[in-house]
């Protein structure tokens, strides 16, 4: 069974410092892997992925995410943070090569906070 | 405009009196899904669509019913609403299965006394 855990719940950062939203995940076969962000009262939206090839990964709004295949993680960064970064993000993963591959399979989110 | 939508966007109801949630997308997609989110339980993944008259249980099927006779539209169908229904639902669709990132839909919040 796949899985993605988001160990911390919030993430507090002072504007223009670097932020980091961690994820890990736990699959059988080789994984495909997401981070989306969620607004107030809004739907998800993509910010990036990994498929194959750079583990370096930019996306939307200047994050970037490093896939570690040997610590199973995805973790989400960005070099200096903005206040309209806040919001909730969640990291997603389907293992492409196992019983779950038409499952995408969410981590349970991570809110950031920018602080002023 | 490329986009997934919902209807309705709010919906208060009693236990027992079957429901539809409607979700349609412009984009030819072939994957459809629905979820559900609670707090400090994330998006689980209710049903599935891999296409047109293909479906499949996600994580947390039960108590809900899902079709998929048209490509663009994946009703969520709440045959006996129970309270333990209540959540945040969202639609969402993506080419395919594979690679491709997903589209979501507003949200739908459904409330079940």
């Amino acid at each position: 069974a796949q899985s993605v855990a988001q160990p911390e719940d919030q993430v507090n950062v002072a504007e223009g410092n670097p932020l980091t939203v961690k994820c890990t995940y736990s699959v059988s076969g080789n994984p495909y892997l997401f981070w989306y962000v969620q607004y107030p009262n809004r739907g998800l939206q993509f910010l990036l992925k990994y498929i194959t090839g750079d583990n370096l990964v930019k996306g939307s709004y200047g994050f970037e995410a490093e896939f570690n295949k040997s610590q199973t993680s995805f973790h989400l960064k960005k070099p200096s943070a903005l206040v309209s970064d806040s919001a909730l993000y969640f990291c997603a993963v389907r293992d492409i090569t196992g019983a779950g591959s038409y499952q995408l399979t969410f981590g349970k989110g991570t809110k950031l906070s920018v602080i002023p | 405009e490329a986009q997934v939508t919902q209807n309705p966007r709010y919906l208060i109801t009693v236990t027992g009196k079957k429901l539809t949630v409607t979700c349609s997308q412009n984009m030819n997609h072939e994957y459809m899904s629905w979820y559900r989110q609670d707090p400090g339980l994330g998006l689980r993944q209710i049903y599935y669509s891999m296409n047109v008259e293909v479906t499949d249980k996600g994580d947390v099927p039960e108590g809900y019913k899902v079709s998929r006779k048209e490509k663009r539209n994946f009703p969520l169908i709440l045959e006996s609403p129970s309270p333990n229904q209540t959540s945040l639902y969202f639609c969402a669709s993506s080419f395919n299965s594979g690679s491709y990132e997903q589209y979501f839909g507003p949200g739908t919040r459904l409330t079940v006394t």
